[in-house]
């Protein structure tokens, strides 16, 4: 099992940034797969979740309106689309998986920084 | 919404139990069983210890248990090891299919 994230990087405030997150070894359409970020030094944040069938979308209040979540399943890869970045979104994101009907993280990316600074 | 409320650090002796609190709401932690727990080492993406409220994944030693009474849920380690220093969460689902997590504790072996 493996998730691979990438496309992390340094942005300026208001600016964009793609996020990619390629997935191994599993049943992708089997799992919903999320977004959790942790800024520098702090806990762990939920940001966004798109359902096993891709249907379904779900963004937490801090970030609804500036991250999009998708995903391509055939390439068994998701993406979170930034934009209108503020200094508060500087973190580490990881892409999790979770079972479809479960609500927990069972697999976890290494993570990728995303530092919003001018 | 704000984070599930955890103590900041707890510690103990090696071969001691040491039990992390999650505190929440009737809307989070006391309203669904769906209350699920992560170790994170240093530098490192956090790992399922528990999920469910007091299941365990395989592979995920049976010194770790999971239980929950109202809106407090508890993370047990029995028999503190070294290796076990790190940082818990706890995550609950909040409903509308949002995710909250705790502050995070930070464990360390005497």
């Amino acid at each position: 099992v493996q998730l691979v994230e990438s496309g992390g990087g340094v942005v300026q405030p208001g600016g964009s940034l793609r996020l990619s997150c390629a997935a191994s070894g599993f049943t992708f359409t089997s799992y919903d797969i999320h977004w959790v970020r942790q800024a520098p030094g702090k806990g762990l944040e939920w940001a966004a979740c798109v359902r096993f069938d891709g249907h379904n979308r779900y963004y937490a209040d801090s970030v609804k309106g500036r991250l999009s979540i998708s995903r391509d399943d055939s390439k068994n890869m998701v993406f979170l689309q930034m934009s209108r970045l503020r200094g508060d979104d500087t973190a580490v994101y990881y892409c999790a998986a979770s079972p479809s009907g479960y609500r927990d993280f069972d697999f976890w990316g290494q993570g990728t920084l995303v530092a919003v600074s001018s | 919404q704000s984070a599930l409320t955890q103590p900041r650090s707890v510690s103990g002796s090696p071969g001691q139990s040491v039990t992390i609190s999650c505190t929440g709401t009737s809307s989070d932690v006391g309203g669904y069983d769906y209350v699920s727990w992560y170790q994170q080492h240093p530098g490192k993406a956090p790992k399922l210890l528990i999920y469910d409220v007091t299941k365990r994944p395989s592979g995920v030693p049976d010194r770790f248990s999971g239980s929950k009474s109202g809106n407090t849920a508890s993370l047990t380690i029995s028999g503190l090891q070294a290796e076990d220093e790190a940082d818990y969460y706890c995550c609950s689902y909040a409903g509308i299919y949002s995710l909250l997590f705790g502050s995070g504790t930070k464990v360390t072996a005497l």
